[in-house]
């Protein structure tokens, strides 16, 4: 099955700085690959996404890239505020049908000010 | 808010024992993801219903079992409880035109 690997577990930043979270994953028929917010006791929220045939996808302050012969896609934080600080994962979808996700283990970003 | 809905919020139980977690999906989705999350584990996908129907199962157990009505509400069964089973249990939902899924507030399950 799909493995999606997830670095760094931690990234403390200042505040202004910017941020990179990188995500690896195994099956190359993965084609759908979503990027989820989780503050501290709350649902994951997705705040971004790109599919197998987009290199890049950009809102606001939040961009993802995709290299699929490389198999690996990370997510770019500019300008980082205090509330950015939140656990970050990363997912494949799992080919085969279905839209199954196969996540990281997550980031824990915290932003100083 | 996601519109998907979780029942309980909190559940506190003794091992051996057995529990029923509700979800409720966004209105018109047919598709629920159930997942857990522990703190070693990350998010770990476990079965999903697609209109009343298993479509797929990830790790678990057999221990666990979950079913979708025709109201497309779900609920996820936990039976023969261990102290691991301790997480936050998580249902999703997905229109069958998009690939975005959209999560519940969770259900946080402690077994002592």
């Amino acid at each position: 099955g799909e493995n999606v690997e997830q670095h760094p577990s931690t990234l403390s930043v200042q505040e202004g700085d910017s941020a990179v979270i990188k995500c690896t994953y195994s099956d190359s028929a993965s084609n759908y690959f979503p990027w989820y917010k989780q503050e501290l006791g709350k649902r994951p929220q997705l705040i971004i996404d790109i599919r197998s045939n987009v290199g890049e996808k950009k809102d606001q302050r939040i961009a993802v890239t995709l290299n699929k012969t490389a198999k690996h896609f990370s997510l770019h934080i500019t300008e980082t505020q205090p509330e950015d600080s939140a656990v970050y994962f990363c997912a494949a979808s799992s080919p085969g049908g279905y839209s199954t996700l196969t996540f990281g283990k997550g980031t824990m970003l915290l932003v100083s000010p | 808010d996601s519109g998907v809905t979780q029942t309980p919020k909190h559940l506190i139980t003794a091992t051996g024992q057995r529990v029923t977690l509700r979800c409720s999906p966004r209105s018109g989705d047919l598709s629920v993801y159930w997942y857990q999350q522990s703190l070693d584990q990350g998010l770990q996908f476990l079965i999903q219903y697609y209109n009343g129907e298993e479509r797929a199962k990830g790790n678990i157990l057999e221990r666990f079992s979950a079913q979708q009505f025709p109201d497309l509400h779900s609920e996820l069964n936990l039976s023969s409880l261990e102290l691991g089973d301790s997480a936050l249990y998580f249902c999703a939902s997905k229109a069958g035109y998009t690939d975005t899924q959209y999560f519940g507030p969770g259900t946080r399950l402690t077994v002592l």
